[in-house]
């Protein structure tokens, strides 16, 4: 079974710190992963997604992540923090729906970004 | 391109009544899903379809229906609502297989139930 694990369910960072979000995935084939965020009230954005091309991932607003087998994660970084990047972010898997392939993302709980002044 | 519309936008109910719930896409997407997002929980799969006429059960199917009669539209059906059921409701959609990576959102729904 194929799913995802963010670590911390909220993160403080101060504005212009690196901004670290975890997430780990376990999958018995290779994954699809994915990082999405969500700003209060609207829908889910796509950030960046790993469908195993290069193991780092360029993103959206300076986001990337890093594929990292041996490890099992898929951390999102962004050097400098704004107070624009206030926001909720997902970590999702792409999964096997029965027989019809990897069709299905199974999503993390989340993870509320706050940027300090 | 509207790409993908959910309608309403909010709603409120009160316990045992029904209301649907509509999803519509523009650009011609096999598969559609619905879910629901609850705080600390992430999103989760209630129902999807991989093309007119079929759907499935996801996750967390219990006191849905939902129905694929046209390829653009996807309804989700809240037959006697329970305050359970008070949460965010998103749509999306994919071309077709193997583009799972290519997911489109609407913009959601939130549903209370009192």
């Amino acid at each position: 079974a194929q799913s995802v694990t963010q670590l911390g369910s909220h993160v403080s960072v101060s504005e212009g710190a690196l901004v670290l979000l975890r997430c780990n995935y376990s999958s018995s084939v290779p994954p699809y992963l994915f990082w999405y965020v969500q700003y209060p009230n609207q829908g889910l954005q796509l950030l960046l997604k790993y469908t195993s091309a290069a193991t780092l991932v360029k993103g959206i607003n300076g986001f990337e992540a890093e594929f990292k087998k041996s490890e099992t994660s898929f951390h999102l970084t962004k050097p400098s923090a704004h107070m624009s990047d206030a926001a909720e972010y997902f970590c999702a898997v792409s999964k096997m729906i029965s027989n019809f392939g990897n069709e299905k993302l199974t999503f993390g709980t989340g993870t509320r970004l706050t940027i300090i002044p | 391109n509207a790409g993908v519309t959910q309608t309403p936008k909010f709603r409120v109910l009160k316990t045992g009544q029904s209301m649907t719930l509509l999803c519509a896409q523009d650009m011609n997407h096999e598969y559609m899903y619905w879910y629901r997002q609850d705080p600390g929980m992430g999103l989760r799969l209630i129902h999807y379809s991989v093309g007119e006429g079929t759907t499935a059960k996801g996750e967390v199917p219990d006191g849905y229906n939902v129905s694929r009669l046209k390829k653009q539209n996807f309804l989700l059906g809240l037959e006697s609502a329970a305050p359970s059921q008070t949460s965010v409701y998103f749509c999306a959609s994919i071309k077709n297989r193997g583009t799972v990576h290519e997911q489109y959102f609407g913009p959601g729904t939130r549903l209370t139930v009192t």
